[in-house]
């Protein structure tokens, strides 16, 4: 059964600062990786889409990499935002099902 | 271009009573998804419609909930009758083309409490 994990699950960092965020999965055989961004009291939205056989995909300050043998994701924001701040969710389509495994999230907090 | 829409945004009810959620997924989108979310948890799915039809129902506790996708527009979950542990976020999603596609859109889910 695949399981996402997601560390840290917060982060607090002050404006300016450049993160990464981390994502494990167990079982490498994926079809597709994607994260999320939620804000509190919304649904998801989707910030990046990095397929299995792609190694990181990029859209203006966030670039997300992959490494599926490794069963490892990052996403990296550059040069943060009091606007960034939310919950941050790794997901995995397990080998084309169409049924993305999350990970519980990272709670990220950006202080201006 | 309006995105997903649910409603109602937040519901109390009393255990046992029954409840529905209502979702309106964009336009011309044939894929459409119920996911629950627990508080601090990632979404997990509930049922995959293609059009009209529930091609994923397989955790879907059947005996207390069902699903429904009339003319593959427009889609409806119920839960009877409700207990405590369905206390959650109800998620609705829609998609043009499966999640392959990276175009998974998400509406602000329907709240609910069960006392």
């Amino acid at each position: 059964k695949q399981e996402v994990t997601q560390i840290p699950a917060a982060l607090s960092v002050p404006e300016g600062e450049n993160l990464v965020l981390n994502c494990s999965f167990t079982d490498s055989a994926i079809y597709n990786l994607q994260w999320f961004r939620q804000d509190p009291g919304k649904g998801l939205t989707s910030l990046l889409l990095i397929q299995s056989s792609q190694r990181e995909q990029t859209s203006g300050r966030l670039n997300a990499s992959l490494d599926k043998s490794s069963g490892r994701s990052t996403l990296y924001i550059a040069a943060s935002q009091p606007g960034d701040s939310a919950t941050y969710l790794c997901a995995v389509d397990q080998g084309g099902s169409e049924k993305l495994v999350f990970g519980k999230g990272t709670k990220l907090t950006v202080n201006p | 271009e309006a995105g997903v829409v649910q409603s109602p945004r937040y519901k109390i009810i009393e255990k046992k009573q029954p409840v529905a959620f209502w979702c309106n997924p964009i336009s011309g989108h044939n894929t459409l998804y119920w996911y629950l979310q627990n508080l601090g948890q990632g979404p997990e799915l509930l049922i995959r419609y293609e059009n009209e039809e529930a091609v994923d129902d397989s955790q879907l506790p059947k005996d207390r909930f069902s699903a429904e996708r009339l003319k593959g527009v427009d889609s409806t979950l119920k839960i009877q009758p409700a207990e405590l542990g369905d206390s959650a976020v109800y998620l609705c999603a829609s998609s043009p083309g499966g999640l392959n596609t990276g175009e998974l859109f998400f509406g602000e889910g329907s709240r609910l409490t069960v006392l």
